[in-house]
């Protein structure tokens, strides 16, 4: 089962910063947080991942709550062709190694 | 370079047909994965590769056939598939570093079965 939980979907104007939460409660301690995102039919693109400090690189910015217990994805500048369904994800160790498991993801739209 | 290239990219086939699905990259990664995703669904993940030996079998039908013959491919025979099968297959790799290990992912391939 997915360890995350984000909420279905959210609308975004174009030129304003979007922002993606995600709940992961059960993260343990050695445990990444991942963001993909798949533009319709394409594979998944990642994004940006941490542990717990916040990080950021030329797509966006990633805040993990200090309890790591939630994430927020930051797209500064959102465009339309940032519109995608975002996913967040905690890869999980396993006795066969970590898997990732997709949870069901974001759908923003971002609108003109 | 962080690509990751499927064949074909489309496929439709029969339910007695015999077809492969094949991923291959060239960024020296050592795991690879399989994940077949269902319409407004997120990807399911099928099977990993680490160092070329089957490590995670997602309780997935024989008759999907997964095949590592080198670090740099990895194939998924279809064999007696069902109507259901129809997905699009995603690949995927990474360097297989446990917690921290980013997954690059492939296009797909669309997969139709009649």
């Amino acid at each position: 089962d997915a360890k995350t939980t984000q909420p279905p979907s959210m609308d975004c104007a174009e030129g304003r910063a979007a922002n993606l939460p995600c709940n992961h409660s059960t993260i343990s301690g050695n445990e990444y947080v991942y963001w993909y995102r798949q533009i319709h039919s394409q594979g998944p693109q990642y994004i940006i991942h941490g542990l717990k400090n916040n990080e950021t690189n030329e797509m966006a910015s990633l805040i993990i709550t200090e309890d790591r217990k939630s994430s927020t994805l930051i797209l500064p500048h959102a465009t339309l062709r940032d519109t995608a369904v975002y996913y967040c994800i905690v890869r999980v160790a396993t006795t066969g190694g970590f898997k990732t498991i997709f949870g069901a993801g974001t759908r923003l739209f971002v609108k003109a | 370079d962080t690509e990751v290239t499927q064949t074909p990219k489309h496929l439709v086939m029969g339910m007695t047909n015999k077809k492969s699905l094949k991923c291959e990259q060239h960024m020296g990664h050592r795991a690879m994965y399989w994940y077949k995703q269902k319409a407004k669904k997120p990807p399911e993940l099928m099977f990993v590769y680490s160092y070329e030996k089957l490590s995670i079998n997602e309780s997935v039908p024989s008759r999907f056939s997964p095949e590592c013959p080198n670090s740099s491919l990895l194939n998924l025979h279809l064999h007696a598939l069902q109507p259901e099968d129809s997905a699009l297959y995603l690949c995927a790799s990474s360097q297989g570093r446990g917690s921290t290990d980013t997954q690059y992912f492939g296009p797909g391939t669309r997969l139709t079965v009649l």
